[in-house]
């Protein structure tokens, strides 16, 4: 079982490109999210989906877009990089329902310059 | 909203036991989860209370009191190896989850 998968794990962009993070999860989970993670901040919620065709704003959504293509995929992209978003990116997924444990990808470094 | 607040670094040595805080305020609690995160890697969940009181899995325990918006994680006979940062998390709804800023657990020998 791969679980969660994201991709690129690494990656430099100059500010002002483009590019999107990919996500797939194989558990079947109807809720999934996307986190940033910057020293002494924590998980930041950027956007999450609830399930298949719904998407929400989290905590820090600006200068993000997401799009919930299938139940097993969520992206996440980046339209103008700013040196701001040089950050870890996860991207998790969970079943729905209260008492459920959240699986992590092993996260995408992303550096603007 | 919500908001967690939890130390942002404990020490100790090995062998002993630590406690790891966590309070929070939300409008809309749906239990409170712990995660463990190694340098470099991905967080891994490691329990959840809905209900009040302890709930012990081996050598870590979590704790919660929904009145007083507060719990907590034991961890007992450190070893080294729980070298690692703890976050806490809050459930809101069936959807969201959000994360406190982490604890660095600093084991030393």
């Amino acid at each position: 079982n791969a679980g969660v998968t994201q991709t690129p794990k690494f990656q430099v962009l100059k500010t002002g490109q483009s590019m999107t993070l990919q996500c797939a999860q194989d558990m079947n989970h109807n809720s999934m999210y996307w986190y940033r993670q910057d020293p002494g901040m924590g998980l930041r919620l950027i956007y999450y989906s609830a399930s298949e065709g719904t998407t929400d704003k989290g905590e820090v959504p600006n200068g993000y877009n997401v799009s919930r293509l299938n139940k097993r995929e969520f992206s996440l992209r980046l339209e103008s990089a700013a040196p701001s978003q040089t950050s870890v990116y996860f991207c998790a997924s969970r079943e729905a329902g209260v008492n459920t444990e959240a699986f992590f990808g092993q996260g995408t470094r992303l550096t603007v310059v | 909203g919500q908001s967690l607040e939890q130390p942002s670094e404990v020490t100790a040595v090995e062998g002993a036991i630590v406690q790891i805080n966590c309070t929070y305020q939300t409008s809309g609690f749906y239990g409170l989860s712990w995660y463990q995160q190694h340098d470099g890697g991905a967080p891994t969940f490691l329990s959840y209370n809905g209900l009040d009181g302890l709930e012990e899995t081996g050598r870590f325990s979590s704790f919660l009191s929904r009145s007083d918006s507060y719990g907590y994680l034991l961890l007992q006979e450190l070893q080294m190896k729980d070298s690692a940062s703890y976050f806490c998390a809050v459930g809101e709804g069936y959807s969201t989850l959000t994360f406190g800023k982490g604890t660095m657990l600093l084991v030393s020998p």
